[in-house]
C-alpha cells in the first residue's frame, strides 16, 4: 500500500527565516509526486509535479526537490503570505488515477 | 477563465436525507474525482471517472453516488446510508494524455449533518 508522511505537522517561521517541509513515500514505482498549498476553507492549490529522483522545480520562494525516498518543500525567506497548509501526494506507475495524499504540514509565518 | 467550480460552498443535510453536490469544470479535462478530507487526515478518494458513462469507485464509496452523463459534470450524491457525512467535499479533473496528469481542485463544499 502507498504511504505518504509528511514532517512536521505544523511549523512556525518569523518573516524571512527559511526552512524545509519533508514528505516521505512508500510508492511501488513512482508516476509523479505532487505538491499542493490548501490555505482554510478552500480547495488545495496545485503547485509541483515532480517525475523522477534529481528533479527540482521552483516558483518563486519555493523549491521542490525529490530523491527516491523523500521530497523536500524549500521556502526561502518566507512571508506571511505564504501561510497555509502544505500537502505532498504520490501516484504510482500504472493502475488508475489513484494519488495517496498526506497529512500535510501547517506553516505559519509571522510577521 | 477556465476552472473547477463546486456548488453549494455550505450544506446542511438533516439526517435521513440524500444530497447532491454539484461539481462543474471548463478544463475540457476526461477525469473527474471526489475526495473527502477530514481534519487530521489526508484526502481519500470517493469515485472517479475517466470517460462520459464511466466511473469506479475509489476507497470511500460506502454511502455514495456518483453520475457522469456529461464530460464537463460530475455530480456527488451523499445519500443516507453515509454514516458520518459531515465533511469537506473536494471535486477534481485532470486530463490524461501524456505526463501531464497533475490533478487541479475546485474550491470545496462543507456538508453538515444536523
Amino acid at each position: 500500500e502507498d504511504q505518504v508522511t509528511q514532517s512536521p505537522e505544523a511549523l512556525r517561521l518569523q518573516e524571512g527565516e527559511s526552512s524545509s517541509l519533508n514528505c516521505s513515500y512508500t510508492v511501488s514505482g513512482l508516476r509523479g509526486l505532487f505538491w499542493y498549498r490548501q490555505d482554510p476553507g478552500k480547495g488545495p492549490e496545485f503547485l509541483f509535479t515532480l517525475y523522477s529522483a534529481g528533479e527540482e522545480k521552483e516558483k518563486e520562494r519555493l523549491k521542490a526537490t525529490l530523491t527516491k525516498k523523500e521530497s523536500f518543500l524549500h521556502i526561502t525567506a518566507p512571508k506571511p503570505e505564504d501561510s497555509a497548509t502544505y500537502l505532498c501526494a504520490v501516484r504510482r506507475v500504472g493502475g488508475y488515477q489513484k494519488v495517496t495524499f498526506g497529512t500535510g504540514t501547517k506553516l505559519q509565518v509571522i510577521p | 477563465d477556465g476552472g473547477i467550480t463546486q456548488s453549494p460552498k455550505y450544506l446542511f443535510r438533516k439526517e435521513g436525507q440524500n444530497v447532491t453536490l454539484s461539481c462543474e469544470q471548463n478544463l475540457n479535462h476526461d477525469a473527474m474525482y471526489w475526495y473527502r478530507q477530514d481534519p487530521g487526515q489526508g484526502l481519500r478518494l470517493i469515485y472517479y471517472s475517466q470517460i462520459v458513462n464511466d466511473f469506479q469507485k475509489g476507497d470511500i464509496a460506502e454511502g455514495y453516488s456518483v453520475s457522469r452523463e456529461k464530460k464537463e459534470s460530475f455530480p456527488l450524491t451523499v445519500t443516507s446510508a453515509q454514516k458520518n457525512p459531515t465533511a469537506f467535499y473536494l471535486c477534481a479533473s485532470s486530463i490524461l494524455a501524456g505526463d501531464t496528469d497533475t490533478q487541479y481542485f475546485g474550491p470545496g463544499t462543507r456538508l453538515t449533518v444536523l
